[in-house]
């Protein structure tokens, strides 16, 4: 089955800062990969997802690359805010399946400094 | 519109125990699942179902059953709870189609198996 990698598992910026997430899969079949966002106490939601016939993919302050040869996918957040801060997971599935089982990174806690 | 109900909230089971968690939603969604979030573990999916009447094991299926009899209900049941598996669950669902669409998520059950 599927693998899903994401590092760091803590990250730590100050206001204004860029974050950078990667996370790496093991299945070159996958082909969907979301990124979800949970605050404190909080469901994790959508914050940005993207394709594999895709390579790069924004919405305002945040913006996901893929690497379909090295298997990687990072998510990018400019300008950081407190309210950015939150753990974040990356998931990736195969959507041809018609399982549509995501798997999960096991998180990265983002704590913007004010 | 409620979304994604779960319930309930907070609960202590002693070993051994059973129990059922309840999952609701209201947006007429195909695909239903489980997931259940330890520290350092991420989300893990235990089971889910993409139709009334069908469901399939994820990662983690051992010690939990389901089942779909209506598009909008998806309860999953402990049937002998071990502390293994204190933990937050969540429910989460998305329309039909191929997959790759937006999980909504249920607001989580915290459960403690003493």
């Amino acid at each position: 089955g599927e693998n899903v990698e994401q590092h760091p598992s803590t990250l730590s910026v100050q206001e204004g800062d860029s974050a950078v997430i990667k996370c790496t899969y093991s299945d070159s079949a996958s082909n969907y990969f979301p990124w979800y966002k949970q605050e404190l106490g909080k469901r994790p939601q959508l914050i940005i997802d993207i394709r594999s016939n895709v390579g790069e993919k924004k919405d305002q302050r945040i913006a996901v690359t893929l690497n379909k040869t090295a298997k990687h996918f990072s998510l990018h957040i400019t300008e950081t805010q407190p309210e950015d801060s939150a753990v974040y997971f990356c998931a990736a599935s195969n959507v041809d399946t018609g399982r549509r089982a995501l798997t999960f990174g096991s998180g990265t806690r983002l704590q913007v400094q004010p | 519109n409620a979304g994604v109900t779960q319930t309930p909230k907070f609960q202590v089971l002693k070993t051994g125990q059973s129990m059922t968690l309840q999952c609701a939603q209201d947006m007429n969604h195909e695909y239903m699942s489980w997931y259940r979030q330890d520290p350092g573990m991420g989300l893990r999916l235990i089971h889910y179902s993409v139709g009334a009447g069908i469901t399939d094991q994820g990662e983690v299926p051992n010690g939990y059953n389901v089942s779909r009899s209506t598009t909008e209900d998806f309860p999953l049941r402990l049937l002998s709870a071990a502390p293994s598996q204190t933990s937050v669950y969540f429910c989460a669902s998305s329309q039909g189609g191929r997959g790759g669409e937006k999980l909504f998520f249920g607001s989580g059950t915290q459960l403690s198996v003493l």
